[in-house]
């Protein structure tokens, strides 16, 4: 098993630019997430779903859209890139109740 | 190795007051967070935590630190299975290592 994946690994965007970051589990987990990571912060939750065609928005979702049409996969979007929102994206998948099994990160600069 | 517990279950009166623990072991620097799960209904999450030695990359050694959630005046609504969740992650060269963890959850029933 693969586990959680996450592509891309790395990326640079323009201000205005617009991008989809992709999560895959190959566990079948019900849950999916995704966060992101900035110093001093912690972890914040951004969108987050508890089974295929379903999203619910987590603690800081404002300037992402998130789908799941399928249940391996769980994407990412960032319509209109802005400095903000250069992060470390983590993906997570879970069964219910159960532990979270991340992915490796996306590092994204936003210029 | 990273590790949390919280009591299993817990059963109080309308009206009351209770403090929920979570009791924590971390080797990076650590979020936590608190989530809700009513009866079928997904996770909500109630509060997150960042803890003080998370604002530098130099991480640490935190043992057997507790967390608690407290709510006051406890409904039969609040009545849910509550779970404590420690994210830790570092970033290292290139790569990263961590995890997240759930507690396995306390079990409030409130009784009117």
């Amino acid at each position: 098993n693969a586990g959680v994946t996450q592509t891309p690994k790395f990326r640079v965007l323009k201000t205005g630019q617009s991008m989809t970051l992709l999560c895959a589990q190959d566990m079948n987990h019900e849950y999916m997430y995704w966060y992101r990571q900035d110093p001093g912060m912690g972890l914040r939750l951004i969108h987050y779903s508890v089974g295929e065609g379903t999203t619910a928005k987590g603690e800081v979702p404002d300037g992402y859209n998130v789908s799941r049409l399928k249940k391996q996969n769980f994407l990412l979007g960032l319509e209109s890139a802005a400095p903000s929102q250069t992060s470390v994206y983590f993906c997570a998948s879970s069964s219910a109740g159960a532990t979270q099994y991340f992915g490796p990160g996306t590092r994204l600069l936003v210029l | 190795s990273n590790s949390v517990k919280q009591t299993g279950q817990i059963t109080i009166s309308e009206g009351a007051s209770v403090t929920m623990n979570c009791t924590y072991t971390s080797t990076g620097y650590p979020t936590l967070f608190w989530y809700v799960e009513y009866p079928s209904k997904p996770l909500q999450l109630l509060q997150r935590e960042t803890m003080e030695n998370s604002k530098n990359f130099g991480g640490g050694n935190i043992k057997d630190k507790n967390s608690p959630i407290v709510k006051y005046s406890v409904q039969v609504s609040d009545s849910a299975v509550y779970y404590c969740l420690l994210g830790d992650v570092k970033m290292e060269g290139c790569g990263s290592q961590g995890n997240l963890i759930f507690g396995k959850g306390t079990k409030l029933s409130v009784k009117p």
